[in-house]
């Protein structure tokens, strides 16, 4: 079945510690997001690419990295510069130029938590 | 003051109840109007979209966009504890373009 596939599930990090999180997609998408998602705030944009080897920060980029090797990966990278960093993460993609009917594919999410 | 604004709740009815969700927004050149269901620590889903003004009808669901208020609205007609979820409504300006999302209104169905 064709999806995104987000990991881990649930990680945790060290103060100062980098960590990545995983998405991966075998929808042939062209264009793949990272989300933050906080109470009450709904979903902000971290970074975005729309094709292989070229992205472009979002809303709130800052302590975050990211890579487009390939065009079915989207790796996240946070910083120990986020300063918090404790959240529900997302990643959608999008074939480009689908229309209306296209919208998002989100994965699960990942849930990060500081310790 | 953010380009789409809706009010995060709670909102709790009962079994078989319409529900009305809304959301304003600020950007005119919005043209994609989407609404999203979201369960408790799953990834949003999409419902419904629409593009420019006007409803669409899916089963239960309605959705209706009037351009000329900046007003997105959701109905859910006969509403069911499977109903109850996170409803986030996000707009663009194109198609395949970035959506900027609202804050998501949390809705409880009681049985």
């Amino acid at each position: 079945d064709g999806g995104i596939t987000q990991s881990p599930k649930y990680l945790f990090r060290k103060e100062g510690q980098n960590v990545t999180l995983s998405c991966e997609q075998n929808l042939n998408h062209d264009a793949m997001y990272w989300y933050r998602q906080d109470p009450g705030q709904g979903l902000r944009l971290i970074y975005y690419s729309q094709i292989v080897n070229d992205f472009q920060k979002g809303d709130i980029a800052e302590g975050y990295s990211v890579s487009r090797e390939k065009k079915e990966s989207f790796p996240l990278t946070v910083t120990s510069a986020q300063k918090n960093p404790t959240a529900f993460y997302l990643c959608a993609s999008t074939a480009w130029g689908t229309g209306p009917t296209g919208g998002y594919t989100f994965g699960s999410g990942t849930r990060l938590t500081v310790v | 003051q953010k380009e789409v604004e809706q009010d995060p709740g709670p909102l709790s009815v009962p079994e078989g109840a319409i529900v009305s969700l809304n959301c304003t927004y600020s950007n005119s050149a919005f043209q994609y109007f989407m609404w999203y269901r979201q369960y408790s620590r799953k990834g949003p889903e999409l419902l419904m979209y629409t593009y420019s003004s006007g409803n669409k009808e899916d089963g239960r669901f309605t959705a209706q966009v009037d351009k000329s208020s900046k007003y997105i609205s959701l109905f859910i007609r006969d509403s069911q504890p499977s109903d109850s979820a996170t409803y986030l409504c996000a707009s663009s300006e194109t198609s395949g373009s970035r959506l900027t999302f609202g804050e998501g209104t949390q809705l409880t169905v009681n049985p």
